[in-house]
């Protein structure tokens, strides 16, 4: 079964300390992409990567860091610097032929 | 920059027709999709359009203006489980990048 994968579902961090997500894709998707949610509101881009050991800011990458090591994986590091870091984030991931994002099925984050 | 505009919020009625709409700037336009997003879930791909014209697919339909930067989802028979966020996104120049709306939140009554 191919998808995307993110784990946990459920995250809870204390201020001050960072904390990586997970993003695993088994699509053998080159493009993988990190958003993030707030309540009520759309996607916003935070980091995206179209190949293996490359990867690009997105909008709002400030207190973000992102690695691409193998084309699977792509993990994302919330820093101590993301001033507001309790959101719902999610991974997904596009083809070089096709246009559409596949969706993994979020983590949501909460700093306190 | 890109901008897309979407109404934050729409009630409708179980068994009616919606229409939500999207309009959009952007510069090298190749597409335009919509998602369906239910409450803390992933967004799930609905449609995507390229050329003027309308795309059906069973109760959801898509229609896009590029001429206009327009476009809009219809929803027929509507349902209880249709009550979910739904999001514009379009796809530029910018390789396979995607801007996203802010999303319409549609809420089904009986």
């Amino acid at each position: 079964d191919g998808g995307i994968t993110q784990s946990p579902k459920y995250l809870f961090r204390k201020e001050g300390q960072n904390v990586t997500l997970s993003c695993e894709q088994n699509l053998n998707h080159d493009a993988m992409y990190w958003y993030r949610q707030d309540p009520g509101q759309g996607l916003r881009l935070i980091y995206y990567s179209q190949i293996v050991n490359d990867f690009q800011k997105g909008d709002i990458a400030e207190g973000y860091s992102v690695s691409r090591e193998k084309k699977e994986s792509f993990p994302l590091t919330v820093t101590s610097a993301q001033k507001n870091p309790t959101a719902f984030y999610l991974c997904a991931s596009s083809s070089a032929e096709n246009y559409e994002q596949y969706f993994g099925p979020g983590t949501r984050l909460t700093v306190t | 920059g890109q901008n897309i505009d979407q109404p934050t919020e729409m009630t409708a009625t179980e068994g009616a027709i919606v229409q939500i709409n999207c309009t959009y700037q952007t510069s090298g336009f190749n597409g335009l999709f919509w998602y369906q997003q239910h409450a803390g879930e992933a967004p799930t791909f609905l449609s995507y359009n390229v050329l003027d014209g309308l795309e059906e697919k069973g109760r959801f339909s898509s229609f896009l203006s590029r001429s206009k930067g327009y476009s809009y989802l219809l929803l027929k028979e509507l349902q209880m489980k249709d009550s979910a966020s739904y999001l514009c996104a379009v796809s530029s120049n910018a390789g396979n990048m995607l801007t996203f709306g802010g999303g319409t939140r549609l809420m089904v009554k009986p």
